[in-house]
């Protein structure tokens, strides 16, 4: 079994704070994602990874940056947090048709 | 561009019975993908079936099935003898070749199943 996994189920940060979620998958998959999901709006692409340090950028990569410096870790970082970056913070890797979610990050900045 | 529709942003149905979950899609790109995922209350996502554009037959999995219609570019889920632990938000989804790896959610339906 694929499995995905987020260092946190839940965050509660400040407006200005730098916060890094991480996100580790356990088979050698080569496409990693980085999503947020708010109601009514679905997931969201913020950036992807198909390889080590490698980055593109997704649908809403605004006030964000990645970072993979290693195969089975890929990490979101908010340079600066914002309260319009609540949401929910998913992990997915890719093999071939299927993507495979870790259990999501809510993030609560006040 | 590509763009997932989701009318229903939720539906009841009684235990037992079938419910279909409506999608549209929109895509210039000849080859694509379709997906559903389910969302219970725990939050993960989990992948449940995969349409190919090109795949002659209706994609099925269980109790799931997918209706595809190409011309009409619809993607509907149909979900048979409804269980309680049916109750989650359901998400179509689509990755045209040309995007590469981008995934184009909806916006999700919210299913309750009725005891």
């Amino acid at each position: 079994d694929v499995k995905v996994t987020q260092s946190s189920r839940y965050l509660v940060k400040r407006t200005g704070e730098k916060v890094f979620l991480e996100c580790v998958q356990d088979m050698d998959h080569e496409n990693m994602f980085w999503y947020r999901q708010d109601p009514g709006l679905g997931l969201r692409l913020i950036y992807f990874s198909y390889d080590v340090k490698m980055k593109e950028k997704g649908d809403i990569p605004e006030g964000y940056s990645v970072s993979r410096e290693k195969k089975e870790r890929f990490s979101l970082i908010l340079e600066s947090a914002s309260t319009n970056q609540t949401s929910m913070y998913l992990c997915a890797t890719r093999e071939g048709e299927a993507q495979y979610f870790g259990p999501g990050t809510r993030l609560l900045v006040l | 561009a590509q763009k997932i529709t989701q009318t229903q942003p939720g539906m009841f149905v009684q235990e037992k019975e079938a419910v279909t979950l409506d999608c549209t899609y929109d895509t210039s790109d000849p080859s694509y993908g379709l997906f559903w995922y389910k969302q219970p209350s725990s939050g993960e996502m989990i992948f449940l079936i995969y349409q190919g554009s090109y795949d002659q037959q209706n994609a099925t999995e269980g109790r799931y099935s997918l209706n595809f219609q190409k011309a009409r570019k619809s993607a509907n889920l149909v979900i048979s003898a409804s269980q309680l632990g049916d109750s989650a938000m359901y998400f179509c989804a689509m990755r045209a070749d040309n995007a590469g790896n981008m995934l184009t959610f909806g916006g999700g339906t919210r299913l309750m199943v009725k005891p």
